[in-house]
């Protein structure tokens, strides 16, 4: 059982270039969310979606996009990057609020942008 | 909006001590949760909290929710060197679909 799936695990990109950061999870998870992580600023939620085809924008959506078009992917895609951009990327999946197992993480995207 | 506060925000202890951290929030929350990120990992959940002063544990670890609603507590008995990592705090908001992450308490055990 994968759990949670980020690809790829390392990215350089140079500002101005876009990428897509594909998240997948094989737990029939109703939700998904991407957090980015940034030294002393714990993990911030960036966007997130509560079932296939819809998707809702968290603490620090700009410059961010995504996609929910299967229910167990989740795309976030950057259109044109910035150094700000610069971060660890993190997908979670949850089957509902309220349940005790909580959010699964997959092992996150370590992005650059020079 | 709303805020994660946790503190201490790092901790140098020598192994078998006890560890004692918090989180507060400007508003109350319904959900508590605490996680562990260990080098190069996802967090992983550790405990859960649904209740006002409900006290929970997990092996060596106990967390507690606060009965304001407004702060909720990790203790972790007697460390030992693989409980180093970060532990976020997190919690829903008024939304429920919405989970925000504390900044991290690092914990750092010296052998």
């Amino acid at each position: 059982n994968a759990g949670v799936t980020q690809t790829p695990k390392f990215r350089v990109l140079k500002t101005g270039q876009s990428m897509t950061l594909l998240c997948a999870q094989d737990m029939n998870h109703e939700y998904m969310y991407w957090y980015r992580q940034d030294p002393g600023m714990g993990l911030r939620l960036i966007h997130y979606s509560v079932g296939e085809g819809t998707t809702a924008k968290g603490e620090v959506p700009d410059g961010y996009n995504v996609s929910r078009l299967k229910k167990q992917n989740f795309l976030l895609g950057l259109e044109s990057a910035a150094p700000s951009q610069t971060s660890v990327y993190f997908c979670a999946s949850r089957q509902r609020p309220g349940g005790r197992e909580g959010a699964f993480f997959g092992q996150g995207t370590r992005l650059t942008v020079v | 909006g709303q805020q994660l506060n946790q503190s201490p925000q790092s901790m140098f202890i020598q192994e078998g001590e006890d560890v004692s951290m918090n989180c507060t929030s400007s508003s109350i929350f319904n959900t508590w949760l605490w996680y562990k990120q260990e080098p190069g990992e996802g967090p992983v959940l550790l405990i859960a909290l649904y209740k006002a002063g409900e006290l929970t544990s997990n092996g060596r670890l106990t967390a507690q929710f606060g009965i304001t609603r407004k702060d909720s507590f990790l203790n972790i008995s007697a460390s030992i060197p693989s409980d180093v990592g970060i532990y976020f705090c997190a919690g829903p908001t008024s939304g429920t679909y919405k989970y925000i992450f504390g900044t991290g308490t690092r914990l750092k055990v010296l052998a």
